[in-house]
């Protein structure tokens, strides 16, 4: 079974500073997906950016990116400019590649602050 | 415009009761999902179905039946609430093939007293 840690309960981080998330993940599978998901305290879950285990560049969403090293089973987000509005939990997800089926396993979250 | 839509948002109920929660997706995904998220925020997957038909379930007590009318809806009915059940709950869906991103509702609040 696939298992995501994330082994940072909570961080903070200074408005306009940047800030690295950790995760890590055990899989056997050789191809698969990873997320980084976002939940505000409005509880919704927003998708911050993806990764696909066959492509060696990192993604990168405009202040979001992503250092995916694949044989270490690792995938940071990095944060940088940050704004008030990140303040957030961080979940890491994993999901094999699919039949359709496959839930997202999720680490435990990260609580982001980001501080005036 | 809501892609994945779940009501109610917020539900207090006392122990014993039934309740159901629904969901709908118009984003013409085969598949959708309940996730259960504890008080530790912790969130886990509860069922899956595709196309109408249930693909997975989980450690869920049998209190816990999923329906889907059709493959946009998915509701979830709970069966004699425990306060044990306290919890938001999410529904999600996800298209079949390529980029099987997850899209979540905005959860649904569940407080049993």
């Amino acid at each position: 079974a696939q298992t995501v840690t994330q082994s940072q309960p909570e961080m903070s981080v200074q408005e306009a500073e940047t800030v690295t998330l950790s995760c890590t993940y055990d899989t056997s599978e050789s191809n698969y997906y990873l997320f980084w998901y976002k939940q505000p305290p409005s509880r919704q879950m927003i998708l911050v950016i993806r990764q696909e285990a066959y492509k060696q560049q990192n993604a990168t969403e405009n202040r979001f990116s992503v250092n995916f090293q694949k044989a270490a089973k690792s995938f940071s987000l990095k944060i940088s400019d940050s704004q008030l509005g990140d303040t957030a939990m961080y979940f890491c997800a994993f999901m094999k590649p699919n039949s359709g089926n496959t839930p997202l396993v999720f680490g435990k979250g990260t609580r982001l602050s980001v501080i005036a | 415009d809501t892609a994945v839509s779940q009501t109610p948002k917020y539900l207090v109920t006392q122990m014993g009761n039934d309740k159901s929660i629904k969901c709908e997706q118009n984003l013409g995904h085969d598949t959708m999902y309940w996730y259960k998220q504890d008080s530790k925020k912790f969130l886990k997957i509860m069922f899956s179905y595709n196309n109408k038909e249930l693909i997975i379930n989980e450690t869920v007590p049998n209190r816990f039946s999923p329906k889907s009318p059709d493959k946009a809806h998915l509701n979830l009915h709970i069966n004699s609430l425990e306060l044990g059940d306290s919890a938001v709950y999410f529904c999600a869906s996800s298209p079949t093939g390529g980029w099987n991103t997850i899209y979540f509702g905005e959860g649904s609040w569940l407080t049993v007293v």
